[in-house]
């Protein structure tokens, strides 16, 4: 069955860098896009970042251009979130999600459980 | 590139029917039929009910339904049932700089 299990949240300081990951397991990885998509606590949610499925491709959302960058390594299996330069707003939850279907909607047919960034002053 | 507008909340009754709306700009939901619609349950990840303004996936039911007329984008939830009380979000594919924008979101409450 296909899971997504992100990692790598936790407590940074303001400025700071950290990176997250997405293990993805139960589908060929590298015939998938995948997508970034966070959400600030007792918030909505809000699309990060898109990755095609040969890891060319990639756009953001204008509040983390320049600063985070998506990657996925296919021969891992695994989807990676570089942030940089974080400030309080980029707290959340950040989840991964599988690009399902084959259309500029970019749906997202599964989800990972999320991980939590906190960013301190 | 703003958000896309949604109300904040909708109510209804078990067994009724309600539409969450969801308005854009001719950048995105306007001129693409490119919406998609997610629900989340609280402390859940979302789940996809509609994609393309229209398509229901796989497992969904055929309670859930979606539509476009100009830039407003709607679901519709027939037979409310109490377990589709949840937050539910819109998502359109858009022309500018970045490529997807989110609604605010809506909460639906099963009265």
């Amino acid at each position: 069955q296909v899971q997504l299990v992100e990692s790598g949240g936790g407590v940074v300081q303001s400025g700071r860098s950290l990176r997250l990951s997405c293990a993805a397991s139960g589908f060929t990885f590298r015939n998938y896009g995948m997508h970034w998509v966070r959400q600030a606590p007792g918030k909505g949610l809000e699309w990060v970042a898109i990755i095609w499925h040969d890891g060319i491709n990639r756009k953001y959302a204008d509040s983390v251009k320049g600063r985070f960058t998506i990657s996925k390594d296919n021969s891992k299996n695994t989807l990676y979130l570089e942030m940089s330069s974080l400030r309080a707003e980029d707290t959340a939850v950040y989840y991964c999600g599988r690009i399902g279907y084959d259309t500029n909607s970019h749906p997202i047919d599964y989800w990972g459980q999320g991980t939590l960034v906190t960013v301190s002053s | 590139q703003s958000a896309l507008t949604q109300p904040a909340s909708v109510s209804g009754s078990p067994g009724q029917s309600i539409t969450i709306s969801c308005t854009g700009t001719s950048s995105d939901v306007g001129a693409y039929d490119y919406v998609s619609w997610y629900q989340q349950h609280p402390g859940k990840a979302p789940k996809l009910m509609i994609y393309d303004v229209s398509n229901r996936p796989s497992g969904v039911s055929n309670r859930f339904s979606g539509s476009k007329s100009g830039s407003t984008a709607s679901l519709t939830i027939s037979g409310l049932q109490a377990d589709d009380e949840a937050d539910y979000y819109c998502i359109s594919y858009t022309s500018s700089s970045t490529l997807m924008v989110f609604g605010g979101g809506t909460k639906l409450t099963v009265l």
